[in-house]
């Protein structure tokens, strides 16, 4: 099974500062159709996880521009360039290049 | 627009099962792979299956190989989770969501759209 890592497991950030957040995977998510199956998403306090970033780098429709993926291989980062108060919630990266799996989720709060 | 419904969580006793239903609506759902992800209380998120389009194809996570079942019927836009011998650590928010099997589009992907989840509570 692939293992997903994120770091940090929680972050306090001012609004307005940027924020990143990291994934590693305990095996490249490169797949033979040249595609890198890594995602992300945010699930906000009592509600349903929702589709941030595809495909690495890919914005999902109605995703802000001020978050955008990158990496490659086993070593992704999510960043978010300017935080706002409606960005507090739980981050998470999924592998899907095997099935599926998460990393443990990141929590991201506004100090 | 799409919609994704979950039904038939509750308390459960240990050892018992439970069908868990996600009815779906707004998409034409036969052409579609469908996930069951799970969290535990406080938790955080963990894949549990997947299955295909037409059904034939079904996959697990190693956690719950053997206890559960997915299953769906495409002629009434259903798709089903079926566990059995249930355990304390199964113990979670079971949440359907649209698959692909594939690459994605800005507007159809993985895990794309999700239900509002369906506690069970394992427990005597």
């Amino acid at each position: 099974d692939i293992v997903m890592t994120q770091a940090p497991l929680s972050l306090s950030v001012t609004p307005g500062q940027p924020a990143s957040i990291s994934c590693k995977s305990s095996r490249s998510l490169l797949h033979t159709d040249g595609k890198t199956y890594l995602y992300w998403f945010l699930q906000k306090p009592g509600q349903s996880p929702r589709l941030l970033i595809y495909e690495v780098s890919s914005r999902f429709s109605g995703v802000s521009d001020r978050f955008s993926g990158s990496g490659s291989g086993t070593d992704f980062t999510l960043k978010i360039s300017r935080v706002e108060a409606e960005d507090v919630g739980v981050y998470y990266c999924m592998q899907g290049v095997h099935l599926r799996t998460f990393g443990q989720g990141t929590k991201v709060e506004i100090k | 627009e799409v919609q994704l419904l979950e039904s038939g969580g509750g308390l459960v006793q240990p050892g018992g099962s439970v069908r868990l239903s996600c009815a779906a609506s707004g998409f034409t759902f036969s052409s579609y792979a469908m996930s069951w992800v799970r969290q535990a209380p406080g938790k955080g998120l963990e894949w549990v299956s997947l299955i295909s389009g037409s059904g034939g194809d079904t996959s697990y996570a190693d956690s719950v190989k053997g206890r559960f079942t997915i299953s769906r019927d495409n002629s009434k836009n259903r798709l089903y989770l079926q566990i059995n011998s249930l355990r304390a650590e199964d113990t979670a928010v079971y949440y359907c969501a649209k698959d692909i099997l594939g690459s994605c589009t800005s507007i159809t992907c993985r895990l794309d759209y999700w239900g509002q989840g369906t506690l069970v509570t394992v427990s005597s």
